[in-house]
């Protein structure tokens, strides 16, 4: 049974940083890209970013481009998410999604709460 | 990246079918048969019902159905039940390895 499951959420001023982590098993991590994707509190889905199984194939919705740095570790089976230089805008449920061999996502973390506010 | 357009609600009544529309442009519903549906009940993660347009995972009833035509792609679910009562988002691959989403349907089952 594939299993997603975030971490690192947590309570950021304006302007600070985070680190989130996405553990993966079920499946053959190093096999499959992975993407982040947000919901901010009552609000809709919004991708995030993607990392392909090659080794530094990342792309970025503009609304992050330049701010969070996605990568993985596949000897640990692990997704990151890097935030920096974070705006209230980016308040949100950070899940963690496995993308099908296809072009779409097949299961998904319950998710990571992150809180930017003074 | 703008956001692919969904009615903000829709309803119906148990046993009746309701379809939710899902319009995007050339660069993203028109350009790809990459089409996904996904439901999500409150407080709980996404779950995929459609794939590539019209395709179900395993485990999805056959009650829940895709298509497209142009720019737009619906989602239609028949035989309504009580559980089907959920947010639904629509999201398509966009070229360049991106991805854009619906900003998301309330069904209610009256």
């Amino acid at each position: 049974e594939v299993q997603l499951l975030e971490s690192g959420g947590g309570l950021v001023q304006p302007g600070g940083s985070l680190r989130l982590s996405c553990a993966a098993s079920g499946f053959s991590f190093n096999n499959y890209a992975m993407s982040w994707v947000r919901q901010a509190p009552g609000k809709g889905l919004e991708w995030v970013a993607s990392a392909g199984v090659p080794a530094g194939s990342t792309v970025y919705a503009n609304s992050v481009k330049g701010r969070f740095t996605i990568s993985r570790d596949n000897s640990k089976n692990t997704l990151y998410l890097q935030m920096s230089s974070l705006r209230v805008e980016d308040t949100a449920l950070y899940y963690c999604a496995k993308r099908t061999s296809g072009w779409s996502f097949d299961s998904w973390g319950q998710g990571t709460l992150v809180t930017v506010s003074s | 990246q703008s956001a692919l357009t969904q009615p903000r609600s829709v309803s119906g009544s148990p046993g009746q079918s309701v379809t939710i529309s899902c319009t995007g442009t050339s660069s993203d519903v028109g350009a790809y048969d990459y089409v996904s549906w996904f439901q999500q009940h409150p407080g709980k993660a996404p779950k995929p019902m459609i794939y590539d347009v019209n395709k179900r995972p395993s485990g999805v009833p056959d009650r829940f159905s895709g298509s497209k035509s142009g720019n737009t792609a619906s989602l239609t679910i028949s035989g309504l039940q009580a559980e089907d009562e959920a947010e639904y988002y629509c999201c398509s691959h966009a070229g360049s390895y991106t991805w854009v989403f619906g900003g998301g349907t309330k069904l209610t089952v009256l």
